[in-house]
């Protein structure tokens, strides 16, 4: 079973816009991470957001995390169309890093 | 660092065969993951190894389902008697303790 929920499930935006995602899950966690898929690929490892952290950038992500809310969602600033792709949180939540439990996915299209 | 690699890209049979998957993690990684996903749906966990031990399974995998690491480096993943519910992208990643999980284009099957 799925553990977090993206949202929306799909997004389309023009370049230059920003892009919001949501993510909410349901048990406690160690840390939260985002990772990007393109069409036919595997995932790419965005961000880690820790349970003891709140907010944390890189480059043009920035990502929050509510833990009373149970939610993080990931801002992708000025969109580009390279950024069209799908994008998952997943939640680790031994801490281990053994399992990672991913949402269904937020695809995100990026209009030139 | 050549990244994960996985054999063969696209798999197409018939229902009943049997079905085996490689996988070849990052050299230095000693984590080995395997992950099945299906359209429009996030990654599943299946199974987990550190080195050649798989500590962790997922309900998931069922009695056709078999995964090996042998010597601890490359990964197979069997599935024998396969059936059209075993249509999905199969998904390897790889890791060292502490650092995020690195994923391999995966292996689309599609069962007739």
């Amino acid at each position: 079973s799925q553990q977090g929920e993206e949202d929306p499930q799909a997004l389309s935006i023009q370049e230059g816009e920003n892009a919001t995602m949501n993510c909410s899950y349901k048990t406690s966690i160690n840390n939260l991470q985002w990772y990007r898929q393109n069409s036919g690929r595997g995932l790419v490892h965005l961000i880690l957001i820790r349970s003891n952290e709140r907010e944390k950038h890189s480059g043009r992500l920035r990502v929050t995390l509510d833990t009373s809310k149970k939610s993080s969602s990931l801002l992708i600033t000025a969109s580009r169309a390279a950024d069209t792709a799908s994008y998952f949180c997943a939640t680790d939540l031994s801490g281990s890093a053994r399992q990672l439990t991913f949402g269904s996915g937020t695809q995100l299209t990026v209009l030139p | 660092d050549t990244g994960v690699s996985q054999d063969p890209r696209h798999k197409i049979t018939k229902r009943g065969q049997n079905v085996t998957f490689r996988c070849d993690p990052i050299s230095e990684h000693n984590r080995l993951y395997w992950y099945r996903q299906t359209l429009g749906q996030g990654p599943e966990f299946l199974t987990y190894f550190q080195n050649e031990a798989q500590l962790e399974k997922s309900r998931l995998l069922s009695d056709r389902f078999s995964a090996e690491r042998p010597k601890g480096s490359f990964s197979t993943l069997e599935i024998q008697r396969t059936e059209q519910g075993d249509s999905a992208m199969y998904l390897c990643a790889s890791s060292s303790p502490g650092s995020a999980q690195h994923f391999g284009d995966g292996t689309r099957l599609s069962i007739l």
